[in-house]
């Protein structure tokens, strides 16, 4: 089971909107709605921003939102603020009973 | 508020065992699948199985060979065993709950423990 695909990197100002993509394959990403976002400040636990694909857990600002396309999850961030400067990670079930994660993005707030 | 703990030796010789232990508080370990996901130094995120309170277990297809998972409802706790490790299996291990269909969102998360292999 291969990671999912994700840009090393991602940028943007105070105030813009910041998508990241999380690219699968119809194994995993493209065949389940099963696609969540973590984030994950420096040294800490990840924290779940989005579960199947579009669903926010409570307490988790409306400004971070998922969606799929095909094969490919992506987390938009509107509203770009300083705290939200991290990594992101995107996981999917990937059939067999098995999950998998992509490769993290790091989210700078410039 | 669910809390996990890991726990275990930081450091492991190259072909030995590496043995974790996650403690749960907050929460019945009977009711939920746990998961453990390690993270090298650098590197993303990888799943490397979970456990089901009646003991069934899912493990990376990777791992499998050399893994095995168990729970003590007693304790409220379930454990990692990694056999045969080697200089790749370096990395900050957390356990975290699986939630949801087929255990696919992790929604609480240990700190994480980094372990070594080193002889």
């Amino acid at each position: 089971q291969s990671a999912l695909t994700q840009p090393p990197s991602a940028s943007g100002s105070p105030g813009q909107s910041v998508t990241i993509s999380c690219t699968g394959t119809s194994s995993d990403v493209g065949g389940y709605n099963f696609v969540s976002w973590y984030q994950q400040h420096p040294g800490k636990a990840p924290k779940v921003m989005i579960y199947e694909v579009s669903k926010r857990p409570s307490g988790v600002p409306d400004r971070f939102s998922g969606s799929k396309s095909g094969n490919t999850a992506s987390l938009t961030v509107s509203g770009l603020q300083a705290e939200d400067e991290a990594d992101y990670y995107c996981s999917s079930y990937g059939g067999s009973n098995n999950l998998v994660f992509g490769g993290g993005t790091k989210l700078t707030v410039l | 508020q669910v809390q996990l703990q890991e726990s275990g030796p930081g450091l492991v010789k190259p072909s030995e065992t590496l043995s974790l232990t996650c403690t749960v508080s907050g929460a019945s370990i009977s009711i939920s699948s746990w998961s453990w996901i390690r993270q090298p130094a650098g590197k993303g995120l990888e799943w490397i199985g979970h456990i089901y309170p009646s003991g069934s277990t899912n493990y990376n297809p990777s791992l499998k060979s050399r893994l095995t998972m168990s729970v003590d409802m007693s304790k409220n706790q379930f454990s990692l065993k990694l056999s045969s490790v080697t200089a790749a299996d370096a990395a900050v291990y957390s356990c975290a709950r699986s939630t949801g269909d087929y255990g696919a969102l992790f929604d609480y998360w240990g700190q994480g423990t980094l372990v070594t292999v080193s002889s």
